[in-house]
C-alpha cells in the first residue's frame, strides 16, 4: 500500500519561493500521476495541479506561470515550487495519487498535509 | 471554471439517513461520470469515499453512495454514525485534464 507524506518549510515570507516535498513509498511513484491540493483556512480544497509519469505537468489556471514541480526519482519524491508567495498561498498542502495511472481518475492516496504560513 | 455547489453544512441523528448535493454545469458534473467524493478529518489525511459517480472503494463502508441526475452529484450517508462527523467535498473532471473540487460541506451527527 502507498504511502504518502509532505513537507516543507512550514513558514514564508510574501515574495519567496516555496518547495513542498511529497515522499512517496512502495514504488508507484513513477506509473503515476501526481497531484497537489490546498485547503487555506477556512476555505475548501483548490485543485493545483499534476506531474505525469512522462514528467509533463498540467496547473488550474489561477497556478500558470507561478508553480512548477518536478520529480526525484532517486529519493522517491515529488517536489511542487510556488514562487511569489503572498498571504493567500496560506494553507493545508496535500500531496494526492491519480487512480490507475490516469490524469483524470479521482486521487486515492493522499498525505496528511503540511500547514504552510506566509 | 467555477466550483460545483455544495450545501455549506448539513446534519443528521444517529441512523438517520442524509444526502450531500454537489450541482455543477453541463461542462463538468452534467457531462463526465468521474464525480468523486472525499471525507476530510481534521489533522488526517483526506480519504476518498465514492469514485466515478458511484463506485465505492474497498474497505469503505456501504453506508456510503454515489448517485448523479444531471449536473447534479449526490452522496447518501445512511444509518448515521458519529464517526461520519467531518467536511466532504465533491470533485469533477472538466475536461482538458483539469478538475475542480466543490466547495465543500461540513456534517455534524446530532
Amino acid at each position: 500500500q502507498v504511502h504518502v507524506q509532505e513537507s516543507g518549510p512550514g513558514l514564508v515570507r510574501p515574495s519567496e519561493t516555496l518547495t513542498l516535498k511529497c515522499s512517496i513509498s512502495n514504488g508507484s511513484l513513477g506509473r503515476s500521476y501526481w497531484s497537489w491540493v490546498r485547503q487555506a483556512p477556512g476555505r475548501g480544497l483548490e485543485w493545483i495541479g499534476y506531474l505525469s509519469p512522462h514528467d509533463t505537468v498540467n496547473f488550474d489556471a489561477p497556478m500558470r506561470g507561478r508553480a512548477t514541480m518536478e520529480r526525484d526519482t532517486s529519493n522517491n519524491e515529488v517536489s511542487l515550487t510556488l514562487s511569489f508567495v503572498t498571504v493567500a498561498d496560506t494553507a493545508v498542502y496535500y500531496c494526492a495519487r491519480h487512480a490507475d495511472g490516469i490524469n483524470y481518475a479521482h486521487l486515492d492516496a493522499w498525505g496528511q498535509g503540511v500547514l504552510v504560513t506566509v | 471554471q467555477s466550483a460545483p455547489t455544495q450545501p455549506a453544512s448539513v446534519s443528521g441523528s444517529p441512523g438517520q439517513s442524509i444526502s450531500i448535493s454537489c450541482t455543477g454545469t453541463n461542462s463538468d458534473v452534467g457531462t463526465y461520470n468521474l464525480v468523486s467524493w472525499y471525507q476530510l478529518h481534521p489533522g488526517k489525511a483526506p480519504k476518498l469515499m465514492i469514485y466515478e459517480v458511484s463506485k465505492r472503494p474497498s474497505g469503505v463502508s456501504n453506508r456510503f453512495s454515489g448517485s448523479k441526475s444531471a449536473n447534479t452529484a449526490s452522496l447518501t450517508i445512511s444509518r448515521l454514525q458519529a464517526e461520519d462527523e467531518a467536511e466532504y467535498y465533491c470533485c469533477s473532471y472538466v475536461g482538458n485534464s483539469n478538475v475542480v473540487f466543490g466547495g465543500g460541506t461540513k456534517l455534524t451527527v446530532l
